[in-house]
Order: C-alpha cells, then structure tokens, then sequence
C-alpha cells in the first residue's frame, strides 16, 4: 500500500512569507501528526490530528498551525516565516495512535531565505 | 528542556561488532519508548520499541534494554551491518489512549566501518 505522502518534498520561501504544507497518510489512517527536525534539536512534535481534531499540541509559536479533512489529508501552515523556520517538517500517520505505530513520510525541507 | 537525551552524537564501530546506542531520559512519566532509523532524505523508520513493564525486547538483530531506575534504554545491534549506517532516535511517550505524542531525542550518527 502507498506510504505517507508529504508534499512539496523542498520549498524555499523569503521571510515573511507564509509557506502551506500537505501530508497524505495511509489509506486508512484517521491520526496525523507533524514534526520539525532542526540540527542539533532532533525531531520536536508540532501538533496531531484525529478525525479532523487537534488532538495535541507541541510548544511552538501560534504562527504555527495545521488542519485535517475529512478524507484525512492534513496541511500545516506556517505565517510570517523566520529564518529559524528553516527545517525539515515531518509527517507521521497512524491508525489510532501509538499502539498501532506511526509511519513518517520523507518530509519537506523548508528553507527560508 | 531536553527530556529524550542523546548525549553520542556519532558513533564508528567495525562491520560484524556490536552497536550500542544510548539514550538517557528525565522524565519519569514516559512508560513506552522507541527507535526510530533514518537515512538521508528518508522519513525515521520504525525499528523497535519497548514498554515499561519490560527490560527487554529482541527482535532479530536488534534489542533495546530499559532500565527505569537509571531513566536509561539502550538499543544494541548484533552483528552490525553496513546498511546499518544511519542516524538513530530513540523517542519516548506517555501512554494515553491514543492520544499520544512523541518526544524524540536528538540522535546518534552510526557509520559501520567494513
């Protein structure tokens, strides 16, 4: 079956600007949860989804947001961008939740310039 | 506040040794925790995980070991492969019915030297 799917895979964006992010997960999966990976900061939990539900939030900036459909496909918007926003974005998919496992997509390298 | 702590940022070891990767927690609620496997321009990769009711946990040529008074796991691999190349994240969490997010820690480069 398709993996999770993450879209575009590089971005590269001005500061300032705001920047949208997709994430297609498994056929199936209803939870969705967003990671950004910085060197040096492994990866830190943005926020997750279930069901069209933030269901989690990490401790990130408000300029930081996200949303799920109803198909389950997630976005992740990030407004006013900083150079520090410079990362790559993870996307995690799951059935349920923990117990069933999580499957990354490859990410999107975003860079701000 | 790093509560997942990797404290080896790379680690060599001979094609056919063992790997041992450490990762050191402060947080006492975690009660299942994870390694996580990832190549350049690839998504982390699910490796292994155990739970706090273990200390132990095999699967093929990889185990992790908890130790909870030490706030401590480490994931070990035997033999070590080349392919083994990567950088690994253990990751932690709290167990919430499903509700649950994970706290990664910041990584171990590990090159396999053939």
């Amino acid at each position: 079956k398709a993996g999770v799917t993450q879209t575009p895979r590089y971005l590269i964006k001005t500061r300032g600007q705001q920047v949208t992010l997709s994430c297609s997960p498994i056929s199936g999966h209803r939870s969705v949860s967003w990671y950004q990976q910085t060197p040096g900061q492994g990866l830190q939990f943005l926020f997750e989804y279930f069901s069209e539900t933030q269901r989690n939030k990490g401790n990130f900036p408000g300029r930081f947001s996200g949303r799920q459909f109803s198909n389950s496909r997630s976005e992740m918007n990030v407004s006013t961008l900083e150079l520090g926003d410079s990362a790559l974005y993870l996307c995690a998919s799951s059935f349920g939740g923990l117990n069933y496992g999580y499957t990354f997509g490859s990410g999107t390298r975003l860079t701000v310039v | 506040d790093q509560q997942v702590k990797q404290n080896s940022p790379s680690l060599s070891v001979q094609e056919g040794r063992i790997s041992i990767l450490n990762c050191d927690y402060t947080n006492s609620m975690f009660d299942y925790f994870l390694w996580y496997k990832k190549y350049p321009a690839e998504g982390p990769t699910f490796l292994i995980s155990i739970s706090s009711i273990k200390d132990k946990n095999e699967d093929g040529r990889f185990t992790v070991f908890l130790n909870k008074s030490a706030k401590h796991l480490s994931l070990h691999i035997v033999p070590s492969q080349p392919g083994d190349s990567a950088v690994y994240f253990c990751a932690a969490s709290v167990s919430n019915f499903g509700n649950e997010k994970l706290t990664f820690g910041t990584g171990t480069r590990l090159t396999i030297i053939p």
